[in-house]
């Protein structure tokens, strides 16, 4: 199983550009989930979906935008990019929805100029 | 919606004692909390968990303890060694409900001296 993975690992955009960050896993979890790390904050929940075609929002939603359209991927879509979404962001996912050990990706770096 | 504070920010320790590390969180409904690991350039693992039916859980030099009259737990490492430098992250969150979130602390950066 490779587990949970993330493309790209590595990310620079312009003020106002949209990208979207790839997230799948292959273990059939059901919940899936998107965090944000910034130094001194911890992770961060940005969106959250508890199976296909089911999404909700976590603690910090704005300027993010997601959909599950299959149990295996969960998309992250920034719609204008802006400084302050320069981040390192992370996909995880758990068989049960948030009690149980969350699998996290290895990350995607993004610098916002 | 939950709230889970850490203390302290840093810990610096000498090999061979014992790290502390203390969460508090705010929702007494939340009843399962993971501690979380992370290397540095590296994912966030679970080392250890508890449920809110335990008090204590070990797992060889690492053991939690929660008390759900304070709404705190804490994290204990003995005999730490250098590959015990990290930060770990604390976290909350409800089974049982519609409220799916995890909610993380702000982490602690643990140095270990040789």
């Amino acid at each position: 199983n490779a587990g949970v993975t993330q493309t790209p690992k590595f990310q620079v955009l312009k003020t106002g550009q949209s990208m979207t960050l790839q997230c799948a896993q292959d273990m059939n979890h059901e919940y899936m989930s998107w965090y944000r790390q910034d130094p001194g904050m911890g992770l961060r929940l940005i969106h959250y979906s508890v199976g296909a075609g089911i999404t909700d929002q976590g603690e910090v939603p704005n300027g993010y935008n997601v959909s599950r359209s299959t149990t295996e991927d969960f998309p992250l879509r920034l719609l204008s990019a802006a400084p302050s979404q320069t981040s390192v962001y992370f996909c995880a996912s758990s068989y049960f929805r948030g009690s149980d050990e969350q699998y996290f990706g290895p990350g995607t770096r993004l610098t916002v100029t | 919606g939950e709230n889970v504070e850490q203390h302290p920010s840093t810990l610096s320790v000498q090999e061979g004692d014992s790290a502390v590390i203390k969460c508090t969180y705010s929702d007494s409904a939340s009843n399962y909390f993971p501690w979380y690991k992370q290397e540095l350039g590296k994912r966030p693992q679970l080392i250890i968990d508890i449920r809110s039916n335990v008090g204590e859980k070990k797992d060889q030099r690492i053991a939690v303890t929660l008390n759900k009259t304070a709404k705190h737990f804490s994290l204990h490492i003995t005999e730490t060694q250098p590959e015990d430098s990290a930060v770990y992250f604390c976290a909350a969150s409800m089974t049982g409900s519609n409220d799916y979130k995890l909610s993380f602390g702000a982490g602690t950066t643990v140095t270990v001296r040789a």
